[in-house]
């Protein structure tokens, strides 16, 4: 029983397209992020949302909106994708001041073509 | 400006060896440093962490040692086996809420038959 999914895996696309990532978590925990992974590995963080309301929103263009319908979803919409917005995608969840980490999802691999 | 530092960038030791990978952290605030393991295709997934209080954590075969003077903390991998051979991350943050987890570069560690 997958405890945070993505999908889709892998998304290949056009520059200029609209395209979407879900990211869902059936831990019960009340904190979602998404995460950056660029070619080099390096993790960044986008945003954060703590029970459907956005806690963090680092310097992203704003072709990115994060919308979380509930606090086990977070998904992830990207406008007129560029070249430069290829990357894995990585969802994560965690329960706020508890002292469990953060749990990944196994990550989206977008590739802009 | 890059809060934690990684090193070494990749690591190869032969089976049986000890890896050691090490970290310095810059903000004083962050009392959560967490090591992440990711193999390809996958997410990272917590792997030990500690809280500045102690100063070790040994969980089997991983050992987190931590020096809050220098800002410092390093993850020492003993009797290392093939199966270790992934890209690890350390990672540090603040419990208060709205906080995030900031990575380090992440270290590719191979460790040979």
């Amino acid at each position: 029983d997958t405890a945070v999914s993505q999908t889709p895996k892998y998304l290949v696309t056009q520059m200029g397209n609209d395209k979407s990532i879900k990211c869902e978590q059936n831990l019960g925990h009340d904190t979602m992020y998404w995460y950056k992974q660029d070619s080099k590995k390096f993790l960044k963080i986008m945003f954060s949302y703590n029970n459907k309301e956005l806690i963090i929103n680092e310097t992203v263009p704003n072709r990115f909106s994060p919308k979380s319908p509930d606090k086990a979803h977070l998904n992830l919409h990207i406008n007129s994708l560029e070249l430069g917005d290829s990357a894995v995608y990585f969802c994560a969840s965690r329960q706020m001041g508890g002292i469990a980490g953060y749990t990944f999802g196994s990550g989206t691999r977008l590739t802009v073509v | 400006q890059q809060q934690v530092k990684q090193s070494p960038q990749s690591l190869i030791v032969q089976k049986g060896g000890i890896s050691i990978i090490n970290c310095a952290y810059e903000n004083t605030a962050f009392d959560y440093f967490p090591w992440y393991q990711q193999f390809p295709g996958k997410g990272p997934a917590l792997l030990i962490a500690i809280r500045p209080d102690v100063s070790e954590k040994k969980e089997g075969r991983f050992t987190i040692s931590f020096n809050k003077s220098a800002k410092q903390f390093s993850l020492h991998i003993m009797d290392s086996q093939p199966g270790d051979s992934a890209t690890y991350f350390c990672a540090a943050s603040k419990s208060a809420s709205g906080s995030r987890l900031t990575f380090g570069e992440g270290t590719q560690l191979t460790v040979n038959p």
